[in-house]
């Protein structure tokens, strides 16, 4: 089946620095990925699609200068928490579209836990 | 919000017991899926329901839609404590996959 990785798995950093996640398709190639938001125990909520070659598409109340999002090739996309704050502390998880059929289903990464000191 | 509500929010049963989830949903769909995530993971495709399917096995997996009320059911027959995770459903109401709004999840706990 189609393997998503994604990280690091976990990452700690002080207030201010800047994180980068990596989200890659490893057997497949992914022109649309999205990356979510999770807190403990809750829902995940789209924060962003990733499109190859192009801008990303950016949910309502997610601010683009916070988040940046690239996807310079089919099989990666990455996210930078700019300026990270503790408040951005969360799980960010990232997915793709099956490669089959429709594309209807969903494959994700492993996600990343960011602990912002 | 369009996000689903499952309930119930936690369930605890015995290995052996049946599991039984269920989602509710605001919007017409285009395909209900279902969701497990095991604890600080990532999420792994358990079903996919289209909106003209009123119901749906995989393996020791069975799920239900009844579009009328807006509402889905996952049922897990036979649990075992592997099956600990929680569940959410997602709904899609273009097809493409690209804006699928999860439910609030439901966390099972099998215990031996």
């Amino acid at each position: 089946g189609a393997v998503v990785s994604q990280h690091p798995s976990r990452v700690i950093c002080k207030s201010g620095t800047s994180v980068k996640i990596e989200c890659r398709s490893l057997d497949f190639q992914a022109t649309t990925m999205f990356w979510y938001r999770q807190f403990p125990k809750k829902s995940l909520m789209l924060m962003a699609t990733s499109n190859e070659g192009s801008k990303a598409t950016y949910e309502q109340g997610v601010e683009k200068d916070k988040f940046l999002i690239n996807h310079a090739s089919l099989t990666l996309s990455t996210l930078t928490v700019t300026s990270a704050h503790p408040e951005d502390s969360s799980f960010y998880i990232c997915s793709a579209r099956s490669p089959d059929g429709l594309g209807e289903k969903l494959f994700f990464g492993s996600g990343t836990q960011l602990s912002v000191l | 919000s369009q996000q689903g509500e499952e309930d119930p929010q936690a369930l605890s049963i015995q290995e052996g017991e049946n599991a039984t989830m269920n989602c509710s949903y605001k919007t017409s769909i285009n395909n209900l899926q279902w969701y497990r995530q095991n604890s600080g993971r990532g999420l792994v495709h358990l079903i996919l329901i289209r909106s003209n399917e009123r119901e749906k096995h995989s393996g020791r997996l069975r799920v239900t839609l009844d579009t009328s009320k807006k509402s889905s059911s996952l049922l897990i027959t036979a649990s075992r404590a592997a099956d600990t995770a929680s569940y959410f459903c997602a709904t899609d109401y273009t097809g493409t996959a690209s804006k699928l709004t999860f439910g609030t999840g439901t966390r099972l706990q099998v215990t031996l």
